[in-house]
Formats: C-alpha cells, structure tokens, sequence
C-alpha cells in the first residue's frame, strides 16, 4: 500500500509568487494534517482536517495561506503571495482516526521543499 | 506557552554503543507520546510510541521511559548502527476536547553513529 503522497518534492518561486502542495493521504485515513518544517527545527502544524472539515486552522497564517479538502481525501495547501520566510519543507501527514478514537501513530509524506527567491 | 523541547540538541556515539535521547514536555495534559526518526530529505518516520498509563515500553532495540513525575521522555537505542544516524523528535498529543490528535513536535536531537 502507497504511503502519504506529496507533490511536487521541490518547488522554486519567485517572492510575490503563488505555489500550492498537494497531499494524498493514506486510503482510508480520514484524519490529515499540513505542517511546516523549518531547517533544524521539528515541524510545526499549520492545518488539521478531520475528513473534510478544518478542526484546527489557528496556526495557519490566513492572510496568505489557505487549504482545502474537498471530498475529504486529497488536499491542497496554497501560498498566495509567497514571501522569502516562508522558504521550508511543508509536510502532509494522515492519521486512520479521528474524534474519539484512541491515539495511534501519525504518518509522514517526503514533503515538499520550497525556496522563495 | 506549553511546549515539548529536547536537552541535547546532538548525539555523537560509537557504533555499538547504547544511545539515549532526552525529551521534556510541559504540557500534563499530555497522554500520547512518539518518537519520530527523520533522514536527510525525508518525512519523519514512526519508531516507538508510548501512552500516559505507561512507564515503559519496549521495541525492536528502542526502548520508550515515560517519567510523568518530572514530565521527561527519553528513546533508548540499543547497539546504534550508522543507520541510526538521523534527526530524532519526541511528538506529544494532546486530547483538544472532543477531538484528538493535536500533534505537537520538540525541536529535534541530531544523532551522529561513528563507525
């Protein structure tokens, strides 16, 4: 079975520019999340969904970035317009539960790394 | 804020030593514990998890101590391979009310094997 899809794995855009990710999670994880990993740091969420609904966007910069899960399956992480900060690995990972579901492990795409020039 | 954060921030061992990696966190409500492995251009990878009503857990040569007294979080590797040799993060997860999974990533402990 695939793991978590990414695309594209590299990415370089021009500051002003806008860019978008795109994430295909584990079949069957309905539980999907979009973090930011900046060099030598640990990633840091940005977006969580629960199926297709946003459970916890407060760390998403929303005058720039948005996202979206249509269907709750892929999804799509957009910068519009792309600065230099925001030149990192965004990572897409899913989950199999969600709710109340016990804690189980989290599953992590190769990511996408973007370079603002 | 509350945070997960890590003592060391590099590990330097010999091949076949034993490797302990430190984690705090701060956060007691806190009740799902993992540590990730992350390679050089890669996502991070799942090696050993732990929940709150446990001490200890064990795995293949990874070992898992949860001192919930002192909140600290420690990954025990055994006989380290250059394999090992890569960036370890403790993750927390804390229940968000009715809905888990808020995953919340530590900065990270760069783990060097000399062969």
């Amino acid at each position: 079975e695939a793991g978590v899809v990414q695309s594209p794995r590299y990415k370089i855009i021009e500051k002003k520019q806008p860019v978008a990710f795109w994430c295909n999670p584990i079949s069957g994880h309905n539980t999907l999340y979009w973090y930011r990993q900046n060099l030598g740091q640990g990633p840091e969420l940005l977006i969580r969904y629960e199926n297709e609904e946003a459970v916890d966007d407060s760390q998403l910069p929303k005058d720039r970035f948005s996202a979206e899960r249509l269907k709750g399956v892929d999804s799509t992480l957009k910068i519009q317009p792309a600065e230099l900060g925001d030149s990192a690995v965004y990572l897409c990972a899913s989950i199999l539960g969600g709710g109340d579901t016990m804690n189980t492990e989290a599953f992590f795409g190769q990511g996408t790394r973007l370079t603002v020039v | 804020g509350e945070s997960v954060g890590l003592h060391l921030p590099t590990l330097s061992v010999q091949e076949g030593d034993n490797s302990i990696i430190n984690c705090a966190y701060s956060n007691s409500a806190s009740d799902y514990f993992i540590w990730y492995k992350q390679e050089s251009g890669k996502g991070p990878q799942f090696i050993i998890d732990i929940r709150s009503n446990m001490d200890k857990r064990q795995g293949q040569r990874v070992t898992v101590l949860l001192n919930k007294t002192v909140k600290h979080l420690s990954l025990q590797i055994a006989a380290t391979q250059p394999g090992d040799s890569a960036v370890y993060f403790c993750a927390e997860n804390m229940n968000s009310g009715g809905s888990n999974y808020k995953l919340t990533f530590g900065k990270g402990t760069l783990l060097t094997v000399n062969p």
